[in-house]
């Protein structure tokens, strides 16, 4: 069956670096997102793309973030200078059409120190 | 704002019914989603229902929708040991393509 895969599946940075979270969607999806888990907080939506394009973001994704499809197959999200509060699960998801069910990765687990 | 929110914990034995509520603010919500998530793991897409439904059964799962009282239920009947999971409850509004998440009910099977 096809799955949303994630790379790496722990992340371990210092604060100020930059860093790059890899996602590959399940092939014949058009959509895709992220979304991110605090450690005993709510799982939060980042931002959401289609057609090489950010179609919504939400309050966190500010300047520090961007999101890009380079390949065929990748969707990347960066964090260019990394903050404390940035530990969290990120999680890339993807859906076939806009109305579609979102299809999460296993996540990757980010620390920053 | 859209805001969802969930019972924390639920402990049930096994072979019970488990009921898990989750009550949402948006009424615009289009879709509801019932995710798990076991240890270490991603978020696993369980079922899901369109909000001019009341009821949807899959399986040993059964999902009730009041749209009135903004209140969605996941039932599994027959738990099982291999159930014990987090789940979560999240909606979708009808502008946009984002899924707002409710903190999680942790599921406890006792057998």
């Amino acid at each position: 069956e096809p799955e949303v895969t994630q790379t790496p599946s722990h992340q371990v940075t210092q604060m100020g670096q930059e860093v790059i979270l890899r996602c590959v969607p399940i092939s014949n999806h058009l959509y895709f997102y992220w979304y991110r888990q605090i450690l005993g907080q709510k799982v939060e939506f980042l931002v959401s793309f289609y057609n090489n394009e950010i179609s919504e973001k939400s309050e966190i994704f500010d300047d520090q973030f961007s999101v890009e499809r380079p390949d065929g197959s990748n969707f990347t999200l960066k964090i260019r200078s990394t903050k404390l509060e940035d530990s969290a699960m990120y999680f890339c998801a993807s859906s076939d059409d806009n109305q579609g069910e979102q299809y999460f990765g296993p996540g990757t687990r980010l620390t920053v120190t | 704002g859209e805001d969802v929110e969930q019972s924390l914990f639920l402990s049930v034995r096994e072979g019970d019914s488990s009921v898990i509520n989750c009550t949402y603010t948006d009424s615009s919500s289009t879709y509801l989603y019932w995710y798990k998530q076991e240890p270490g793991a991603g978020l696993q897409l369980l079922t899901y229902i369109f909000s001019n439904m009341d009821m949807k059964q899959d399986q040993r799962l059964t999902v009730l929708l009041n749209k009135k009282d903004k209140h969605l239920s996941l039932r599994i009947a027959d738990t099982q040991t291999g159930d014990s999971a987090i789940y979560f409850c999240a909606e979708r509004t009808e502008y946009g393509n984002k899924l707002v998440f409710g903190a999680g009910t942790i599921l406890r099977v006792k057998s």
